[in-house]
């Protein structure tokens, strides 16, 4: 059982939007802003997509967004398309020392 | 742009020690806190432990009392080391490339190690 708890799955037709949720505690994603995201398509290591709570690495597009309400953080891919097609992963530095991740949610373009 | 490759056998008996080498290109060994990641098949991801250039470790509470990290300079290589494996260690593991405020800039392509 994970930490974190994410949906496991999610779906949105090309140019829709969808938002991913990720719930934590007051301990973890509540208490800090070192919530970060990550993408993995099968068969690959997971990609980097936003971190300390709403910064895009460099070639990350800005259709990627996140956002935090209390102990629930929040992604949100805008603009979807077929390349979206992807494992989503949350993670957040948790007050012991200690980095927890979500479940993963599956994003499916319709 | 850094690179990480990790290296190590991708078969372990169980109740062995699993040992896993992650070998770094490309950057500073001073700018990252050097991490271990696994992801067992079909499933989430778990962190294991970091080290930091200075040598400063860190482990995941519910793995501590069987993981060690460590780290050469010289080869540009930090490894992992996990004692008393089962079938529940059977996983991808990834080495990583960790920021200070705790995200993941770099990440390897993985190995697949299977405790059986």
């Amino acid at each position: 059982q994970s930490a974190l708890t994410q949906p496991p799955s999610a779906s949105g037709s090309p140019g829709q939007s969808v938002t991913i949720s990720c719930t934590g505690t007051s301990s973890d994603v509540g208490g800090y802003n070192s919530v970060s995201w990550y993408q993995q398509h099968p068969g690959k290591a997971p990609k980097l997509m936003i971190h300390d709570f709403n910064e895009r690495p460099s070639g990350v597009p800005d259709r990627f967004s996140a956002s935090k309400s209390g102990n629930t953080a929040s992604l949100t891919v805008s603009g979807l398309q077929a390349d979206d097609e992807a494992d989503y992963y949350c993670s957040a530095y948790s007050g012991t020392n200690n980095l927890v991740f979500g479940g993963g949610t599956k994003l499916t373009v319709l | 742009q850094v690179q990480l490759q990790e290296s190590g056998p991708g078969l372990v008996m169980p109740s062995e020690t699993l040992s896993l080498t992650c070998t770094i290109s490309g950057g500073s060994f001073s700018s990252h806190y050097w991490t271990w990641i696994r992801q067992p098949p079909g499933k989430g991801l778990e962190y294991i432990a970091y080290i930091y250039h200075s040598g400063r470790t860190n482990y995941n509470p519910s793995l501590e009392s069987r993981v060690t990290i460590s780290l050469d300079t010289s080869k540009n290589q930090f490894s992992l080391t996990l004692s008393s494996v089962t079938a529940a260690d059977t996983a991808i593991y990834y080495c990583a490339g960790l920021r200070a405020t705790w995200w993941l800039e770099y990440w390897g392509q993985g190995t697949l190690v299977t405790v059986s």
